[in-house]
């Protein structure tokens, strides 16, 4: 089993352009969430999904969008770039047992 | 609203002995408590978790947590700390309610030869 898998592992984006980073799990979990991790913030959940169809905003999701057209995949769409969203992000599936993929390290400049 | 608070940025402790990673928690209801480890560069990897029970729960890698409903902590403990535990901790709760995890802001554990 690979798990939970993100793409690409590093990106460096300038101001103002768009990107996806995606996600995929092969646990059949209908549960996945989308993190963002600041130096010394711990993790900050953007957005979140508890099935195919279904997707809710977590606790800074401003900036970015999601969809989940199946149960595998769960791609985070950054539009319009901001330094702000400089950060590592991480996926994961499960319910309370999260499981992670290796992250994404963005550099907005 | 749930929360979880780790008092400690930094533990540093002497291979070979103990060492205790503390974590409290705040929710209404019954609180599912995980902790995570993260090396460097990686993801977070699951260490263990207590749901109901016997308050001492263990997981991986020789470690163990202790619940404590009266003082709503969940401390990460083990016995005698390697130099290759070095890393970053996170405590975790989730209620059914929330339908989610809320993370700490996670505890830099340094092991010293």
């Amino acid at each position: 089993n690979a798990g939970v898998t993100q793409t690409p592992k590093f990106r460096i984006l300038k101001i103002g352009q768009s990107m996806t980073l995606q996600c995929t799990q092969d646990m059949n979990h209908n549960y996945m969430y989308w993190y963002r991790q600041d130096p010394g913030m711990g993790l900050k959940l953007i957005y979140y999904s508890v099935g195919a169809g279904i997707t809710d905003k977590g606790e800074v999701p401003n900036g970015y969008n999601v969809s989940r057209s199946t149960t595998e995949d769960f791609p985070l769409r950054l539009e319009l770039a901001a330094p702000s969203q400089t950060s590592v992000y991480f996926c994961a599936s499960g319910v309370n047992e999260q499981y992670f993929g290796p992250g994404t390290r963005l550099t907005v400049t | 609203a749930q929360s979880v608070a780790q008092p400690e940025d930094q533990v540093n402790v002497a291979e070979g002995n103990p060492l205790t990673v503390k974590c409290t928690y705040s929710v209404s209801g019954n609180p599912y408590l995980f902790w995570y480890v993260q090396y460097p560069n990686r993801g977070l990897q699951f260490l263990l978790k207590y749901i109901t029970g016997d308050n001492l729960v263990k997981g991986s890698y020789g470690f163990e947590a202790e619940f404590n409903k009266s003082q709503t902590s969940f401390h990460l403990k083990k016995p005698s700390a390697l130099v290759s535990d070095s890393a970053l901790y996170f405590c975790a709760v989730y209620t059914g309610t929330a339908s989610k995890l809320t993370f700490g802001t996670g505890t830099r554990l340094q092991v010293t030869l």
